[in-house]
């Protein structure tokens, strides 16, 4: 069965740094890939996603992420993080349904 | 374009009675998913709705029930309450649902429910 596992439940930078949170995904085929960002008492809005083609992936707010298909990653990274970046991050499979791994919760330093 | 709403965003009630949430999606959209998110465990798929029919289930007990109209408001109903059925309950939209995988799902603030 297709699931989704983000190894870090909490993340904390500091404002300026660089970021990279990790998801790895266990699915047959070629998966569909997505992260959404939650902030609080909102709803899920979403980052960016992956279907096919170049593995590179740019979403908003400066987000990118790269499928590995080899290591079964699709890391979320973003070069300097500010403080409006502070949120809970999920990464998602989809395919019939969508399945979702835990969220990382991003803390961000002054 | 108006966003998913859902109504109401904060409810309280107590074990064993029943419940019932609202999803109103983005015009357009045929699809309605509806989600549980507890802490730790992230979100869990409950239901996917599609053209008043439902097209895919999660591992939820069957108290745990939805419907959709012609309109594609979708309604989730949780009968026998029980204490762990306190959370945030999520609704996406999308139009053509998840049957596909790629298809961008818009998601509401949700309902937070607390059963006491």
């Amino acid at each position: 069965a297709q699931s989704v596992t983000q190894p870090d439940i909490h993340i904390t930078v500091s404002e300026g740094a660089s970021l990279e949170l990790r998801c790895n995904y266990s699915y047959g085929a070629t998966p569909y890939l997505f992260w959404y960002v939650q902030s609080p008492g909102q709803g899920l809005q979403l980052l960016l996603k992956y279907f096919s083609g170049d593995t590179l992936v740019q979403g908003i707010k400066g987000f990118e992420a790269e499928f590995k298909r080899s290591q079964s990653s699709f890391n979320l990274r973003k070069p300097s993080v500010h403080w409006s970046d502070a949120a809970e991050d999920c990464c998602a499979v989809a395919s019939g349904d969508m399945r979702f791994g835990a969220g990382t919760r991003l803390t961000v330093k002054p | 374009k108006a966003g998913v709403t859902q109504t109401p965003r904060y409810l309280i009630k107590t074990r064993g009675q029943q419940v019932t949430l609202s999803c109103s999606p983005i015009s357009g959209h045929r699809s309605v998913s509806w989600y549980q998110q507890t802490p730790g465990q992230g979100l869990q798929f409950l239901f996917e709705y599609f053209s008043e029919t439902q097209r895919n289930k999660g591992n939820f007990p069957g108290r745990f029930s939805g419907r959709q109209f012609s309109n594609s408001r979708s309604e989730m109903n949780v009968s026998t309450l029980e204490l762990g059925d306190s959370a945030l309950y999520l609704c996406a939209s999308s139009l053509g649902g998840l049957a596909g995988g790629t298809d961008t799902q818009y998601f509401g603030p949700g309902t937070r429910l607390t059963v006491l």
